[in-house]
Protein backbone atom coordinates (compact mmCIF):
# COMPACT_ATOMS: atom_id res chain seq x y z
CA UNK A 1 0.00 0.00 0.00
CA UNK A 2 0.98 3.93 0.05
CA UNK A 3 3.58 4.76 2.37
CA UNK A 4 3.56 8.28 3.93
CA UNK A 5 3.63 11.14 1.26
CA UNK A 6 4.79 14.47 2.13
CA UNK A 7 4.55 17.80 -0.41
CA UNK A 8 6.50 19.64 -1.79
CA UNK A 9 9.76 17.55 -1.60
CA UNK A 10 11.67 20.89 -1.52
CA UNK A 11 10.27 24.64 -0.89
CA UNK A 12 12.48 27.64 -1.11
CA UNK A 13 11.31 30.59 0.68
CA UNK A 14 12.34 34.23 1.62
CA UNK A 15 13.14 35.09 5.09
CA UNK A 16 10.09 36.60 6.91
CA UNK A 17 7.52 34.62 4.37
CA UNK A 18 4.77 32.04 5.66
CA UNK A 19 5.34 28.18 4.24
CA UNK A 20 2.73 24.76 4.75
CA UNK A 21 4.02 21.47 4.26
CA UNK A 22 1.72 18.96 3.86
CA UNK A 23 1.96 15.46 5.14
CA UNK A 24 -0.54 12.48 3.80
CA UNK A 25 -0.51 9.36 6.53
CA UNK A 26 -1.02 5.69 5.81
CA UNK A 27 -4.69 5.39 5.10
CA UNK A 28 -6.25 4.10 8.74
CA UNK A 29 -3.12 5.43 10.95
CA UNK A 30 -4.11 7.26 13.84
CA UNK A 31 -0.81 8.75 15.15
CA UNK A 32 1.00 11.34 13.04
CA UNK A 33 4.49 13.23 14.40
CA UNK A 34 6.14 15.86 12.79
CA UNK A 35 10.09 16.04 13.40
CA UNK A 36 12.72 18.21 12.30
CA UNK A 37 16.68 16.77 10.97
CA UNK A 38 19.23 19.72 10.55
CA UNK A 39 22.60 18.81 8.81
CA UNK A 40 24.57 16.42 10.05
CA UNK A 41 21.88 15.83 13.42
CA UNK A 42 19.51 13.15 13.96
CA UNK A 43 15.57 13.85 13.87
CA UNK A 44 14.03 16.28 16.33
CA UNK A 45 10.40 15.65 17.89
CA UNK A 46 8.17 18.57 17.18
CA UNK A 47 4.41 17.40 17.73
CA UNK A 48 2.12 14.27 17.58
CA UNK A 49 -1.50 13.73 17.02
CA UNK A 50 -3.62 11.44 17.75
CA UNK A 51 -6.78 11.73 15.80
CA UNK A 52 -7.36 15.32 15.33
CA UNK A 53 -6.06 16.55 18.72
CA UNK A 54 -2.76 17.46 19.36
CA UNK A 55 -1.86 15.22 21.49
CA UNK A 56 1.74 16.08 22.82
CA UNK A 57 3.68 19.49 21.53
CA UNK A 58 6.68 20.26 23.15
CA UNK A 59 8.98 20.10 20.54
CA UNK A 60 7.68 22.99 18.59
CA UNK A 61 10.22 25.66 18.85
CA UNK A 62 8.17 28.70 19.57
CA UNK A 63 5.07 30.50 18.33
CA UNK A 64 5.65 30.69 14.65
CA UNK A 65 5.22 26.84 14.61
CA UNK A 66 1.81 25.34 14.24
CA UNK A 67 0.17 22.19 12.96
CA UNK A 68 -2.87 21.06 12.20
CA UNK A 69 -4.79 17.96 11.75
CA UNK A 70 -8.50 18.64 11.25
CA UNK A 71 -10.22 15.67 9.83
CA UNK A 72 -7.88 13.30 11.98
CA UNK A 73 -5.84 12.56 8.55
CA UNK A 74 -3.85 14.89 6.92
CA UNK A 75 -1.75 16.89 8.81
CA UNK A 76 -0.73 20.52 7.73
CA UNK A 77 2.80 21.88 9.48
CA UNK A 78 2.59 26.27 9.38
CA UNK A 79 5.76 28.33 10.31
CA UNK A 80 5.15 32.20 10.03
CA UNK A 81 7.80 34.37 9.76
CA UNK A 82 10.49 32.09 8.58
CA UNK A 83 13.79 32.14 9.63
CA UNK A 84 17.05 30.95 8.04
CA UNK A 85 17.51 28.67 11.32
CA UNK A 86 14.25 27.04 10.19
CA UNK A 87 16.19 25.70 6.74
CA UNK A 88 15.71 21.81 7.25
CA UNK A 89 14.47 18.42 6.69
CA UNK A 90 10.63 18.36 8.07
CA UNK A 91 9.63 14.65 8.47
CA UNK A 92 6.05 13.27 8.98
CA UNK A 93 5.49 9.39 10.61
CA UNK A 94 2.83 7.77 10.99
CA UNK A 95 2.07 4.94 13.12
CA UNK A 96 -1.29 2.64 13.63
CA UNK A 97 -0.28 0.71 17.02
CA UNK A 98 1.82 3.78 18.44
CA UNK A 99 5.06 1.28 18.24
CA UNK A 100 6.44 1.75 14.75
CA UNK A 101 6.41 4.68 13.59
CA UNK A 102 6.50 5.12 9.10
CA UNK A 103 8.69 8.23 7.67
CA UNK A 104 7.58 9.93 4.72
CA UNK A 105 10.68 11.17 2.60
CA UNK A 106 10.64 14.78 3.82
CA UNK A 107 10.05 18.45 2.77
CA UNK A 108 13.30 19.92 2.10
CA UNK A 109 12.92 24.02 4.03
CA UNK A 110 15.22 26.32 2.59
CA UNK A 111 15.00 30.07 4.26
CA UNK A 112 17.05 32.62 1.94
CA UNK B 1 14.17 13.62 29.69
CA UNK B 2 15.90 10.79 27.82
CA UNK B 3 18.51 11.36 25.11
CA UNK B 4 21.08 8.87 22.75
CA UNK B 5 24.61 9.02 21.77
CA UNK B 6 26.01 7.99 19.29
CA UNK B 7 29.58 8.20 19.51
CA UNK B 8 30.81 7.13 16.15
CA UNK B 9 29.72 9.89 13.36
CA UNK B 10 30.96 7.50 10.57
CA UNK B 11 32.81 4.11 10.18
CA UNK B 12 34.33 2.70 7.10
CA UNK B 13 34.50 -1.20 6.89
CA UNK B 14 35.39 -3.53 3.97
CA UNK B 15 32.85 -5.60 2.27
CA UNK B 16 32.07 -8.80 4.40
CA UNK B 17 33.40 -7.66 7.46
CA UNK B 18 31.46 -7.69 10.74
CA UNK B 19 30.08 -4.10 11.77
CA UNK B 20 29.27 -2.82 15.61
CA UNK B 21 27.45 0.60 15.37
CA UNK B 22 27.45 1.82 19.15
CA UNK B 23 24.43 3.31 20.78
CA UNK B 24 23.84 4.11 24.36
CA UNK B 25 21.07 5.77 25.92
CA UNK B 26 19.93 7.83 28.97
CA UNK B 27 16.65 7.48 30.82
CA UNK B 28 14.91 7.98 34.11
CA UNK B 29 12.16 5.72 32.67
CA UNK B 30 11.98 2.31 31.15
CA UNK B 31 12.88 2.21 27.46
CA UNK B 32 11.55 1.18 24.29
CA UNK B 33 14.95 1.09 21.59
CA UNK B 34 15.22 0.98 17.93
CA UNK B 35 17.45 1.17 15.26
CA UNK B 36 16.31 2.94 11.60
CA UNK B 37 18.04 3.35 8.46
CA UNK B 38 18.29 5.70 6.20
CA UNK B 39 19.51 5.53 2.33
CA UNK B 40 20.78 8.57 0.61
CA UNK B 41 17.99 10.40 -0.73
CA UNK B 42 15.38 8.47 0.97
CA UNK B 43 13.46 8.35 4.33
CA UNK B 44 13.98 6.83 7.73
CA UNK B 45 13.14 2.88 7.83
CA UNK B 46 12.73 0.70 10.88
CA UNK B 47 15.85 -1.88 11.02
CA UNK B 48 14.77 -3.40 14.45
CA UNK B 49 12.96 -2.66 17.73
CA UNK B 50 13.42 -3.38 21.62
CA UNK B 51 10.04 -3.60 23.43
CA UNK B 52 10.21 -6.25 25.49
CA UNK B 53 11.58 -10.31 26.10
CA UNK B 54 15.26 -11.25 24.47
CA UNK B 55 17.31 -8.90 25.14
CA UNK B 56 18.58 -10.18 21.41
CA UNK B 57 16.42 -8.48 18.53
CA UNK B 58 16.83 -9.69 15.11
CA UNK B 59 15.80 -7.09 12.09
CA UNK B 60 15.98 -6.77 8.69
CA UNK B 61 18.88 -7.27 5.85
CA UNK B 62 20.65 -9.61 8.41
CA UNK B 63 21.14 -6.78 11.06
CA UNK B 64 20.46 -7.76 15.53
CA UNK B 65 21.09 -5.53 18.13
CA UNK B 66 21.37 -6.51 21.87
CA UNK B 67 19.64 -4.34 24.66
CA UNK B 68 22.03 -4.29 27.92
CA UNK B 69 19.96 -2.31 30.72
CA UNK B 70 23.22 -2.44 33.18
CA UNK B 71 25.32 -0.86 30.45
CA UNK B 72 22.08 1.47 29.30
CA UNK B 73 23.22 -0.15 25.55
CA UNK B 74 22.02 -1.04 22.05
CA UNK B 75 24.40 -1.83 19.86
CA UNK B 76 23.56 -3.10 16.57
CA UNK B 77 25.68 -5.46 14.62
CA UNK B 78 26.10 -7.49 11.36
CA UNK B 79 28.75 -10.25 10.67
CA UNK B 80 29.03 -9.81 7.21
CA UNK B 81 28.28 -6.29 5.53
CA UNK B 82 27.21 -5.48 1.64
CA UNK B 83 27.94 -2.34 -0.61
CA UNK B 84 24.22 -2.47 0.15
CA UNK B 85 24.38 -1.26 3.45
CA UNK B 86 26.23 1.71 3.14
CA UNK B 87 23.70 4.54 5.01
CA UNK B 88 23.19 6.53 7.66
CA UNK B 89 22.14 4.82 10.70
CA UNK B 90 20.17 6.18 13.81
CA UNK B 91 19.61 4.75 17.11
CA UNK B 92 16.37 6.44 19.21
CA UNK B 93 14.65 5.99 21.94
CA UNK B 94 11.48 6.27 23.47
CA UNK B 95 8.77 5.83 26.66
CA UNK B 96 7.88 2.26 27.27
CA UNK B 97 4.63 2.97 26.61
CA UNK B 98 2.83 3.20 22.91
CA UNK B 99 2.57 6.26 21.01
CA UNK B 100 5.68 8.35 22.57
CA UNK B 101 7.66 10.90 20.45
CA UNK B 102 10.92 8.96 20.04
CA UNK B 103 14.02 10.68 20.67
CA UNK B 104 16.74 10.12 18.32
CA UNK B 105 20.81 9.79 18.34
CA UNK B 106 22.61 12.21 16.00
CA UNK B 107 23.23 9.16 13.38
CA UNK B 108 26.28 6.96 12.57
CA UNK B 109 27.42 6.52 8.72
CA UNK B 110 28.29 3.27 7.69
CA UNK B 111 30.85 3.44 4.47
CA UNK B 112 31.29 0.28 2.89
CA UNK B 113 34.19 -0.22 1.07
CA UNK B 114 34.75 -2.28 -1.71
Amino acid sequence: GAGVSQTPSNKVTEKGKYVELRCDPISGHTALYWYRQSLGQGPEFLIYFQGTGAADDSGLPNDRFFAVRPEGSVSTLKIQRTERGDSAVYLCASSRDGYEQYFGPGTRLTVT
Amino acid sequence: AQSVTQLDSQVPVFEEAPVELRCNYSSSVSVYLFWYVQYPNQGLQLLLKYLSGSTLVKGINGFEAEFNKSQTSFHLRKPSVHISDTAEYFCAVSDDKGYQKVTFGTGTKLQVIP
